[in-house]
């Protein structure tokens, strides 16, 4: 069983901080990985796509990539109260061919609170 | 703008009845999958269809069963509704080659009384 963990949260900060959230993956030949948002009573949305070691940035998001410590985060800079949402950390780990489908495996998520 | 739709947001049932659960998407993907989530439990896939009349097993297949007979449609079906499947349900849609974006309907909040 392919297993994504993330820190429990909820995680609060104030407006104007970093918020840093961070997953583990257990499978080593995990392939991409992704950041979705999920505001309280809609679905999720992907915010962010990493592929390879290092940082990728995006705008006040940037995503970070450890391939050989199988982890990944997000750092939120500048934090919102608009950012209040809980996140979700998606795995991908095959490859798209008939049934072999590169399906995602989710972590449970992370609540984030950005208070005034 | 991809769009993937639900039959329905809210859904009512009782325990026994047969509940069909319908998905389309507009953007001629080939995958489609359905989720169901759980507060503390997060999501947890049902089952997924990588083309037309093509299905397999996710982790949580059990008391559930698919439909794909239509590229654009995907229906999850609950043979006899019971209570533990009081959930939200997403259903979700990605194109082959695209950056592995999935792009989720608004979700069916099902209760079974």
């Amino acid at each position: 069983q392919k297993e994504v963990e993330q820190n429990s949260g909820p995680l609060s900060v104030p407006e104007g901080a970093i918020a840093s959230l961070n997953c583990t993956y257990s499978d080593r030949v995990s392939q991409s990985f992704f950041w979705y948002r999920q505001y309280s009573g809609k679905s999720p949305e992907l915010i962010m796509s990493i592929y390879s070691n290092g940082d990728k940035e995006d705008g006040r998001f940037t995503a970070q990539l450890n391939k050989a410590s199988q982890y990944v985060s997000l750092l939120i800079r500048d934090s919102q109260p608009s950012d209040s949402a809980t996140y979700l950390c998606a795995v991908r780990t095959g490859v798209d061919r008939g049934s072999t489908l590169g399906r995602l495996y989710f972590g449970r998520g992370t609540q984030l609170t950005v208070w005034p | 703008d991809v769009k993937v739709t639900q039959s329905s947001r809210y859904l009512v049932k009782r325990t026994g009845e047969k509940v069909f659960l319908e998905c389309v998407q507009d953007m001629d993907h080939e995958n489609m999958f359905w989720y169901r989530q759980d507060p503390g439990l997060g999501l947890r896939l049902i089952y997924f269809s990588y083309d037309v009349k093509m299905k397999e097993k996710g982790d949580i297949p059990e008391g559930y069963s698919v439909s794909r007979e239509k590229k654009e449609r995907f229906s999850l079906i609950l043979e006899s509704a019971s209570t533990n499947q009081t959930s939200m349900y997403l259903c979700a849609s990605r194109t082959v080659g695209d950056t592995d974006t999935q792009y989720f309907g608004p979700g069916t909040r099902l209760t079974v009384l």
